[in-house]
């Protein structure tokens, strides 16, 4: 059963305007949330995370939004860029393992 | 990164064969881990390793076994490869778990092929 689930498989984006990838989960138990990027041919290297004592945490122009009681996170980029585009994957750590979602295919169109 | 060599980067293999993947690295990290990428599935932990001759289950470990004889090197090896194991495997390293602030580190993964 997924713990982690991205509903959405791909998304495509004007240069300069935002993404936003979503992200929801099933664990109440999660306590702390990461983002991956991952382009073709290389492993998915980590991004940016949160933990769920917040509710916002922002890097340049990552920004990750936690809304615990609807069990949802999302990634914000702003403004994308077309080096962005790659798979993204959201991710819990839980009993010595990381959960992951699916992913979600980002394509930053120029 | 944390120099993580994954080998070989591709293998093409037939039903019945064993075969290994090598996972080296270079950061003296404690821990290791070995996941698999499927389409509608994301990246599942296959097992992992929390230390020398120290290794667990993760959710999807049946057909694998691992070893971890130095800190550097974590083995993944299908006894005897089956279609259902075609995928591309990553390893990945922590120098504290998963359980607090400590990003996995991934290398490029291999990806296998059973014929």
């Amino acid at each position: 059963d997924q713990q982690v689930k991205q509903n959405s498989p791909s998304l495509s984006v004007q240069e300069g305007r935002i993404s936003i990838l979503n992200c929801d989960y099933t664990n109440s138990m999660f306590d702390y949330f990461l983002w991956y990027k991952k382009y073709p041919a290389e492993g998915p290297t980590f991004l940016i995370s949160i933990s769920s004592i917040k509710d916002k945490n922002e890097d340049g122009r990552f920004t990750v939004f936690l809304n615990k009681s609807a069990k949802h996170l999302s990634l914000h980029i702003v403004p994308s860029q077309p080096g962005d585009s790659a798979v993204y994957f959201c991710a819990a750590p839980w009993a010595n393992n990381l959960f992951f979602g699916t992913g979600t295919r980002l394509t930053v169109i120029p | 990164d944390a120099g993580i060599t994954q080998s070989p980067r591709h293998k093409v293999t037939e039903t019945g064969t064993p075969v290994t993947l090598r996972c080296h690295q270079t950061e003296n990290h404690r821990y290791m881990y070995w996941y698999r990428q499927d389409p509608g599935h994301g990246l599942r932990l296959i097992h992992y390793s929390y230390g020398v001759k120290d290794t667990d289950k993760g959710e999807v470990s049946d057909g694998y076994s691992v070893s971890r004889s130095k800190t550097e090197d974590f083995l993944l090896t299908l006894e005897s490869a089956t279609s259902s194991q075609t995928s591309v495997y990553f390893c990945a390293t922590s120098n504290r778990g998963t359980n607090i602030n400590s990003p996995l580190h991934f290398g490029n993964g291999t990806r296998l092929t059973v014929t």
